[in-house]
């Protein structure tokens, strides 16, 4: 079964530090990776996704994710953080060969940002 | 406008009443979701549809029901709405699904906040 694990509910971080948020998956078969951002009062949105090719993924915003299969792992960084990241993230994944139906998504991390 | 819209963004009943949350979605995709967003679950998928007519149970169907006769709406109604379905409600939409040269990109509305005394 896959599954999603997404290590810290909460992150801090200063405004101007490095962004860190981690995700582990376990699937059976290649998957296909995303994460989704919500800002507060709104419903998700796509900041970027893995589904083959290269392993480095860029997405909106200057968030950018690496796919480790040794580690079956798809953290999100951004270099600088910026108070409007402010929001909660998302990691899901879905497995090549399964409907629309199973796609998985992670507990979410909350990410503040200190002045 | 495009996109997809839910309504009403907020409601609150009471238990054993029957609630009827909304989605609407512009763009035409073929499959369609509801999703309950919980404190420390993320995301649980109550059903999906991958077309006018085809609906299926997701992860927590129970005490749910869909229906699916336009392309564009999607409601979920409770039967008889329960103090555990206290929940933000999301609906999703995606053009196609499955198979190799598909990336399952889902677009979410905005939710609804159903609160049930």
């Amino acid at each position: 079964a896959q599954s999603v694990t997404q290590l810290g509910s909460h992150v801090s971080v200063s405004e101007g530090a490095l962004v860190l948020l981690r995700c582990n998956y376990s699937s059976s078969v290649p998957p296909y990776l995303f994460w989704y951002v919500q800002y507060p009062n709104q419903g998700l949105q796509l900041l970027l996704k893995y589904t083959t090719g290269a392993t480095l993924v860029k997405g909106i915003n200057g968030f950018e994710a690496e796919f480790k299969k040794s580690e079956t792992s798809f953290h999100l960084t951004k270099p600088s953080a910026h108070m409007s990241d402010a929001a909660e993230y998302f990691c899901a994944v879905r497995t090549l060969y399964s409907s629309a139906s199973k796609i998985i998504f992670g507990s979410g991390t909350r990410l503040s940002i200190r002045p | 406008d495009a996109g997809i819209t839910q309504s009403p963004r907020y409601k609150i009943t009471e238990t054993g009443r029957q609630v009827t949350l909304m989605c609407h979605q512009t763009w035409s995709h073929s499959y369609m979701f509801w999703y309950r967003q919980d404190l420390g679950h993320g995301l649980r998928l109550i059903y999906y549809s991958a077309a006018a007519d085809i609906t299926d149970k997701g992860e927590v169907p129970d005490g749910y029901v869909v229906s699916r006769s336009k392309t564009e709406n999607f409601p979920l109604t409770l039967e008889s709405a329960t103090r555990s379905q206290t929940s933000v409600y999301f609906c999703a939409s995606t053009e196609t699904s499955g198979g190799a040269s598909s990336t399952d990109t889902q677009y979410f509305g905005p939710g609804t906040r159903l609160t049930v005394l």
